[in-house]
């Protein structure tokens, strides 16, 4: 049974970085083809995808926050983690991490319940 | 903006049918790329509904289906129920983002 769970601070100021963590159990980081995604969501407003990282270290981001992101794994711990800089009010969202699964593309089998992160000085 | 169009709203009868469009482009869902589609219930995470155009996991619904058509995807919902009303996304890959799109999300509404 594949479960991930995030964690991380509940407020920032702006200009900070965010630092989150998804823990995850069920499956391995290193097998070929696993995947974890980072996904956030403003209040009341859409799914906006964010950064990917491989089995094989390989590492997407979106390019319009590229500069801003970085996305690392610990496979012993079973953990991914997702650093955002300069963060800024806009930012504050529900941050998601989830197990991505292949496919023409791919898509997002299992999520997390998501962490609520606020930026406000 | 999202890179996937969706209606921002649906609204049914009980069991009646309703269907949730998804409108791409030749980057994504016109590449040949596969759409998937998330239920998410109010204050809870996504939740995997439609994966591959038109593949339930297990534990979801005969009544939800999905079919794609050159740029486009649908999401249809037969026998509607009140548990159904919940928040849509379509979801696909984008070769210009070398990433994951979703779509503006629906609001499906049970009358």
């Amino acid at each position: 049974q594949i479960t991930l769970k995030e964690s991380g601070p509940t407020l920032v100021k702006p200009t900070q970085t965010l630092t989150l963590t998804c823990s995850f159990s069920g499956f391995s980081l290193s097998t070929s083809g696993v995947g974890v995604g980072w996904i956030r969501q403003p209040p009341g407003k859409a799914l906006e995808w964010l950064a990917l990282i491989y089995w094989d270290d390989d590492k997407r981001y979106r390019p319009t926050l590229k500069s801003r992101l970085t996305i690392t794994k610990d496979t012993s711990k079973n953990r991914v983690v997702l650093t955002m800089a300069n963060m800024d009010p806009v930012d504050t969202a529900t941050y998601y991490c989830a197990h991505r699964r292949e496919g023409a593309g791919y898509y997002f089998d299992f999520w997390g319940q998501g962490t609520l992160v606020t930026v406000s000085s | 903006q999202s890179v996937l169009t969706q209606p921002p709203s649906v609204s049914g009868a009980p069991g009646q049918r309703v269907t949730i469009s998804c409108t791409g482009s030749s980057s994504n869902i016109g590449a040949g790329f596969d759409v998937h589609w998330y239920q998410q219930l109010p204050g809870t995470a996504p939740k995997l509904l439609i994966h591959g155009n038109n593949n339930r996991p297990s534990g979801v619904p005969d009544r939800f289906s999905g079919s794609k058509s050159d740029t486009s995807a649908s999401l249809a919902i037969t026998g509607l129920q009140a548990e159904d009303e919940a928040d849509y996304y379509c979801q696909s890959y984008d070769t210009s983002l070398s990433g994951s799109v979703f779509g503006g999300g629906t609001k499906l509404t049970v009358l």
